[in-house]
């Protein structure tokens, strides 16, 4: 089956610790995006990469860093210098053609940070 | 800077009911509009696409439909089921927005019995 994996499916950490959230495809799509969700709030970007060995930061990167290594893994870490951890994490990925743009989510990650 | 707005927030229908949600944006320069459904603690799937040169797009029960020039976009349930009940968003794909969605902050439908 094709499709975004994202595991765990819920983690826990304890406060001052890094923590890395997977991201695997197997759609071949070159584009990989990182989304938080909060209560309330919708989207918010925090990383995306267009091709491999190359990201650029979305609009609430602070506190989060990324790598793309190989096109179908984009990992999201965590770091301890992120204020407000505790959220639902969701990774995409998006192919283009012919026209169109189409995003697809993975099930998500909720983090928990005590 | 592109927004992209869904209102209400929250829709409560009886079953059976036909109802359609809205989606608007500011930037009449869109190139895609995606709506997607959201399940309790899951990820998005996606619903339906139109591409700026199509205006309306139907898959089963549902229809999406894209105005340009207006800046908004409706999805269309049919004949409502409980199994509707989820958070649907849109978002837009802008000309000049690189390879990034803006994301509406959704609607929460429930379809009671």
């Amino acid at each position: 089956d094709g499709g975004i994996t994202q595991s765990p499916k819920y983690l826990f950490r304890k406060e001052g610790q890094n923590v890395t959230l997977s991201c695997e495809q197997n759609l071949n799509h070159d584009a990989m995006y990182w989304y938080r969700q909060d209560p309330g709030q919708g989207l918010r970007l925090i990383y995306y990469s267009q091709i491999v060995n190359d990201f650029q930061k979305g609009d609430i990167a602070e506190g989060y860093s990324v790598s793309r290594e190989k096109k179908e893994s984009f990992p999201l870490t965590v770091t301890s210098a992120q204020k407000n951890p505790t959220a639902f994490y969701l990774c995409a990925s998006s192919y283009q053609a012919g026209g169109r743009f189409e995003q697809y989510f993975g099930p998500g990650t909720r983090l928990t940070v005590t | 800077k592109q927004e992209v707005t869904q209102i209400p927030a929250a829709l409560s229908v009886p079953e059976g009911e036909n109802l359609v949600l809205n989606c608007s944006f500011t930037d009449s320069a869109i190139y895609n509009l995606q709506w997607f459904r959201q399940d309790p603690g899951k990820g998005l799937t996606s619903l339906l696409l139109i591409q700026s040169s199509q205006r309306e797009q139907t898959s089963g029960r549902l229809n999406a439909s894209l105005d340009k020039s207006s800046g908004r976009s409706t999805l269309y349930i049919a004949a409502s089921q409980p199994g509707d009940s989820a958070t649907y968003l849109c978002a837009g794909h802008f000309t000049g927005g690189g390879n990034k969605l803006t994301f509406g902050t959704g609607t929460q439908l429930k379809v009671e019995l």
